[in-house]
């Protein structure tokens, strides 16, 4: 299975300063025909997860701009440009070029 | 605008099956997978499996193959997820969610404790 792994599993951060979640894969997620399966979730307490990005760095429409993902291979980041207290949550990081799709382990941010 | 509803929370004794419901609407019922996935109490996310809601093949994470069944049903544009012999370590709450890797619309969820 492709493990994925984030960092750090807690963030705590001021309101309007950046944060950036880290997602290691421990296998190239690079699919045949040259796309890379990587999506982010937000989930709010109690709520469903929403879709933030995919592809890697596509962003969903209706997501603020803070937002932005990068990376390739088996490095990918999430960062919020300033963050909101709106963005308080787990981050989840998903992919879906090997079988079975996993998730990483969830990165809470919460505001200092 | 796309809606994935699902049914609501369940208890279940150890032993017993489950199914749960996820009913789509606002885009073509047909042209996308449903993905099923398990978040158990304070815990992250776990995927279970897909179905093709046009042909009706199912690809099951390997923990829970000969113990679960998704099918899907084209005239009432519904999904099911059934997963039987029920212990405490299935108590979760469990989604349905559009596409076999998009996963860009999800249900509101479907609690299930297992508690005898």
């Amino acid at each position: 299975d492709a493990v994925l792994t984030q960092s750090p599993l807690s963030l705590p951060v001021n309101l309007g300063q950046p944060a950036s979640i880290s997602c290691r894969s421990s296998q190239s997620l690079v699919y045949s025909n040259g796309v890379t399966f990587l999506n982010w979730f937000h989930q709010r307490p109690g709520q469903s997860p929403r879709r933030l990005i995919y592809k890697v760095s596509i962003r969903d429409s209706g997501v603020p701009d803070r937002f932005s993902g990068s990376g390739s291979d088996t490095n990918f980041t999430l960062k919020i440009s300033g963050v909101e207290a709106e963005d308080v949550g787990v981050y989840y990081c998903m992919q879906a070029t090997h079988w079975p799709v996993t998730f990483g382990q969830g990165t809470k941010v919460e505001i200092k | 605008q796309v809606q994935l509803v699902q049914s609501g929370p369940e208890v279940k004794r150890p032993g017993a099956s489950l199914k749960v419901s996820c009913k789509s609407s606002g885009y073509s019922f047909t042209d996308y997978h449903i993905t099923w996935v398990r978040q158990a109490p304070g815990q992250g996310l776990e995927w279970m499996g897909w179905i093709s809601t046009d042909s009706g093949d199912t690809n099951y994470a390997q923990k829970f193959q000969g113990r679960v069944t998704m099918t899907a049903e084209s005239s009432t544009n519904t999904t099911y997820m059934e997963l039987r012999g029920l212990t405490s370590d299935d108590t979760a709450i469990y989604f349905c969610t559009r596409g076999s890797s998009s996963c860009d619309s999800w249900g509101q969820g479907s609690l299930v404790t297992v508690s005898s």
